[in-house]
């Protein structure tokens, strides 16, 4: 069917270290792929997103890599910092589903001092 | 600003009470969104709303109720809740076309039915 899905649902990451988080996508046919952050007790934020067309995007401190061949998406966060302790989703949509976003369950990120 | 804002932000019920969530935005955005998540879970879209008077089902419809009727606020209803509905509900906006991407959400009702 068509889900996204991270690989792992824990990660503990020391701080300063880079922190990679990973994703599984099935529907080929996805026209972003976005990540959103949740810390305890809110909502989600949104992070960064990436187009179908496109192998890899940054932002500040973070880059978002997509790999189509294998279906795979995966979020780098640099030097990592204690605030970026957080829950990390993944989720896609395409125009003919009038964009709604579907999200993955989510992997949580502890930074370790 | 204030951003999105939702009411209450818990609530206990007890089986087959109704009641309705308020969801207000003051971005001035045009898309709106019912969300809930259950524990260990991602988010499941319920309803959402591409304008003002405009309304339509998401992945989990069922036993939800919503309506637009000023384009600041979004309320999503039950009208007989149910143990299943125990979850935490978000709402987000967004400005609208081609933004639809970066969601904006609002704290989140944590809501138990007993």
């Amino acid at each position: 069917g068509e889900s996204v899905g991270l690989h792992l649902p824990t990660l503990s990451v020391q701080e300063g270290d880079n922190s990679i988080i990973n994703c599984a996508y099935s529907n080929s046919a996805s026209d972003y792929f976005i990540w959103y952050k949740q810390e305890s007790g809110k909502g989600p934020q949104f992070i960064i997103d990436i187009r179908s067309n496109m192998d890899k995007r940054q932002g500040q401190r973070v880059t978002v890599l997509l790999n189509k061949t294998v279906k795979h998406l995966s979020l780098q966060i640099a030097a990592t910092q204690p605030g970026d302790s957080a829950v990390y989703f993944c989720a896609e949509n395409k125009e003919s589903n009038d964009y709604k976003l579907s999200f993955g369950a989510g992997t949580t990120v502890t930074v370790r001092a | 600003n204030a951003g999105v804002t939702q009411t209450p932000k818990f609530r206990v019920l007890k089986t087959g009470q109704s009641m309705t969530l308020l969801c207000a935005q003051d971005m001035n955005h045009e898309y709106m969104y019912w969300y809930r998540q259950d524990p260990g879970m991602g988010l499941r879209l319920i309803h959402y709303s591409v304008g003002e008077g405009t309304t339509a089902k998401g992945e989990v419809p069922d036993g939800y109720n919503v309506s637009r009727l000023k384009k600041q606020n979004f309320l999503l209803g039950l009208e007989s809740a149910a143990p299943s509905q125990t979850s935490v509900y978000f709402c987000a906006s967004s400005v609208g076309q081609y933004t639809y991407n970066e969601q904006f959400f609002g704290p989140g009702t944590r809501l138990t039915v007993l």
